[in-house]
């Protein structure tokens, strides 16, 4: 079965202090997995997926299969990262996208 | 704004009732997504669209939820008979079919069953 596991709901960092949000996954297969980010008062938009394996707004994930996780890292959060992190997997043949229950992150002043 | 639009965006209903909601994806977009998002948790897969082909349906799905997209373009998601545990943000996404492909999300229709 595709589970995705966010354990922390909220996380709260200094401004300027490294962040990870902190993603594991459970799927036989090879997934594909994504963030996405859901700022205050905005829609859900996709922030990076596994197989890009690029930086967006410092932000990068790299996917471990033996630890069958995907942690979203950037060293050094700005005020403007404050929002909801969602990591999500699709697997299989299926297009069904299956979220994990999502990360609050607050970055202080 | 050429985004994904959902109408209405907010729906207050008794239990009992029908109630349906409209998706526009952006034009060109191939593929439709709905999904459910309740307080505290991520969004939860329903159904999609290829077109006007329903190509997947969530186990979790009631008999009561029906989707429809008759001409590959727009969308509506029906409820019947609604119950207090439908109450929730019903999300729609689009997409175009390719290798990376992205899903582009709509603001959401927020459902309230009293």
């Amino acid at each position: 079965a595709q589970r995705v596991t966010q354990p922390e709901k909220l996380l709260s960092v200094f401004k300027g202090a490294p962040v990870e949000l902190k993603c594991n996954y459970s799927y036989s297969g090879s997934p594909e997995l994504f963030w996405y980010v859901q700022y205050s008062r905005q829609r859900l938009q996709l922030l990076l997926r596994h197989i890009s394996r690029e930086s967006i707004k410092g932000f990068t994930a790299d996917l471990n299969k033996g630890e069958t996780s995907f942690h979203l890292k950037k060293p050094f959060a700005q005020e403007e990262d404050s929002a909801m992190y969602y990591c999500a997997l699709r697997g299989g043949f299926g297009n069904d996208m299956r979220f994990g229950a999502g990360t609050r992150l607050t970055v202080k002043p | 704004d050429t985004g994904v639009s959902q109408n209405p965006r907010h729906k207050i209903t008794k239990r009992g009732q029908n109630v349906t909601f409209r998706c526009d994806p952006i034009s060109e977009h191939n593929r439709l997504y709905w999904y459910r998002q309740t307080l505290g948790q991520g969004p939860e897969f329903l159904t999609y669209f290829q077109n006007e082909a329903q190509l997947e349906k969530s186990r979790l799905l009631s008999d009561r939820f029906s989707a429809e997209r008759p001409k590959g373009s727009f969308s509506t998601l029906e409820i019947q008979r609604t119950e207090q545990g439908d109450s929730a943000m019903y999300l729609c996404a689009s997409s175009l079919v390719g290798v990376e492909e992205t899903q582009y999300f709509g603001p959401g229709t927020r459902l309230l069953v009293l």
